[in-house]
């Protein structure tokens, strides 16, 4: 069975420091793999989607970037955080019509 | 571009009842539609897929059902039990790889 792992599963980081969030898939091989952030009392937003190794879309505008080097890791980075960059981040994988979602990581910039 | 709505944005029930949580989309081109559950803190777990081509889908006592003319969903939860209690979401897809989410419905049910 496919399974999806997020980490770390919880994160505070000072403004101006970097930030690396990873997310790997198993059971799973040429997944599209997904991340979204969902700040307090807010939708889900999609940041990033990727078909492939080395394919990202951006959705939003944004001082983050993703990069997939292996076709079942995805990861979610920063070189200078903001206090606008709070709050919960979740990956996604999906081979098809469904999405599968990780535990999420929760991050929380002072 | 796709916007999704969900109403309402909470709500509580007593233990028992039937609830209906309703999602409404804007560009009704969409290839299926997908209903979440949240638990506070955690990730989203997948409850109901549509496909564009189905009117309904039935699991237990949740029921999802899906106009696509209308732009339009619902969940439906029959006998609802205080560990519904939840945020729920309902998400479609279209052209692309993309999926949008509504901002959900927060459930309480009250025991």
């Amino acid at each position: 069975s496919q399974t999806i792992h997020q980490w770390p599963a919880t994160l505070v980081q000072p403004v101006g420091s970097p930030l690396s969030l990873e997310c790997t898939v198993e059971g799973t091989s040429n997944p599209n793999l997904y991340w979204y952030r969902q700040a307090a009392g807010r939708g889900l937003q999609l940041l990033f989607y990727s078909v492939g190794i080395g394919q990202i879309s951006s959705e939003v505008p944004q001082n983050l970037s993703a990069s997939r080097p292996q076709d079942r890791q995805f990861i979610l980075s920063s070189k200078k955080l903001l206090l606008s960059d709070s709050g919960f981040y979740l990956c996604a994988w999906s081979a098809g019509a469904t999405q599968y979602f990780g535990p999420g990581t929760r991050l929380l910039v002072l | 571009k796709q916007e999704v709505t969900q109403i309402p944005a909470a709500l509580s029930v007593p233990e028992g009842e039937n609830l209906v949580l309703n999602c409404s989309f804007t560009d009704s081109a969409i290839y299926n539609l997908q209903w979440f559950r949240q638990d506070p803190g955690k990730g989203l777990t997948s409850l109901l897929l549509i496909q564009s081509s189905q009117r309904e889908q039935t699991s237990g006592r949740l029921n999802a059902s899906l106009d696509k003319s209308s732009g339009r969903s619902t969940l439906y939860i029959a006998a609802s039990q205080p560990g519904d209690s939840a945020t729920y979401l309902c998400a479609v897809s279209g052209t692309g790889n993309q999926f949008y989410f509504g901002t959900g419905t927060s459930l309480t049910v009250i025991p």
